[in-house]
């Protein structure tokens, strides 16, 4: 069965403290990965994909990397407009998104 | 501002009702999306229409129904309403291919509260 899980569930950073959010992953064949964001009371915003093992992508404070088994987003010296639910998915072969729960982020100034 | 229309925002209704949620599209977009998000559950896929055709089914329930109109604003059909419907239901468009760039536009969603 395909599965996403996130770690971990909450984190709470103080401002300028970096700090890295996993997302694990099991899927019979896997076309991408992809993170979103979502603030509360909205819906998710899209943020990043990624397709093979290695690759990295990067947007402003946000590096987004890829092995195998699990995806990283990595938050260098955040701020509190970087609070937030993380949430990473993944799309098996021949089947549609399968999101995980979600990090919930906390930045505090 | 995703550019993806949902209405209404929030509805209260009792069980046993039925209702439907609405959802418009960014424009030029043919494939929309419907997701379900409960706190226990997370966001959960029902179903794909994509140029008015059905493309995915999730996990919907019989009592769930959708389709996409013609001018590609799609409705939702929620009936025979139970406690455990309560949840927030998310539209999202994508361009042809979206499933595989995983870039999809979401709306700000449609809070439904049974009681």
């Amino acid at each position: 069965e395909d599965q996403v899980t996130q770690s971990p569930e909450a984190l709470r950073l103080q401002e300028g403290e970096s700090s890295s959010l996993n997302c694990s992953y099991t899927v019979s064949g896997l076309r991408g990965l992809f993170w979103y964001r979502q603030d509360p009371g909205k819906g998710p915003e899209f943020l990043f994909t990624l397709y093979s093992a290695g690759e990295e992508k990067e947007k402003e404070r946000l590096k987004a990397t890829l092995t195998k088994k699990e995806s990283f987003l990595h938050i260098t010296a955040p701020k509190p407009e970087d609070s937030a639910t993380y949430l990473c998915a993944v799309a098996p072969r021949g089947q549609n998104f399968v999101f995980g729960p979600g990090t919930r982020l906390s930045v505090l100034p | 501002d995703s550019g993806v229309t949902q209405t209404p925002k929030h509805l209260i209704t009792a069980t046993g009702q039925r209702v439907t949620l609405r959802c418009s599209p960014r424009s030029g977009d043919l494939s929309v999306y419907w997701y379900q998000q409960s706190l226990d559950q997370g966001l959960q896929f029902l179903i794909q229409y994509y140029n008015g055709e059905e493309r995915a089914k999730g996990n919907i329930l019989e009592r769930f129904s959708a389709q996409q109109f013609p001018d590609l604003h799609s409705e939702l059909n929620l009936s025979s309403l139970e406690l455990g419907d309560s949840a927030l239901y998310f539209c999202a468009s994508s361009v042809e291919g979206g499933a595989n760039t995983g870039e999809l536009f979401f709306g700000e969603g449609s809070r439904l509260t049974v009681l």
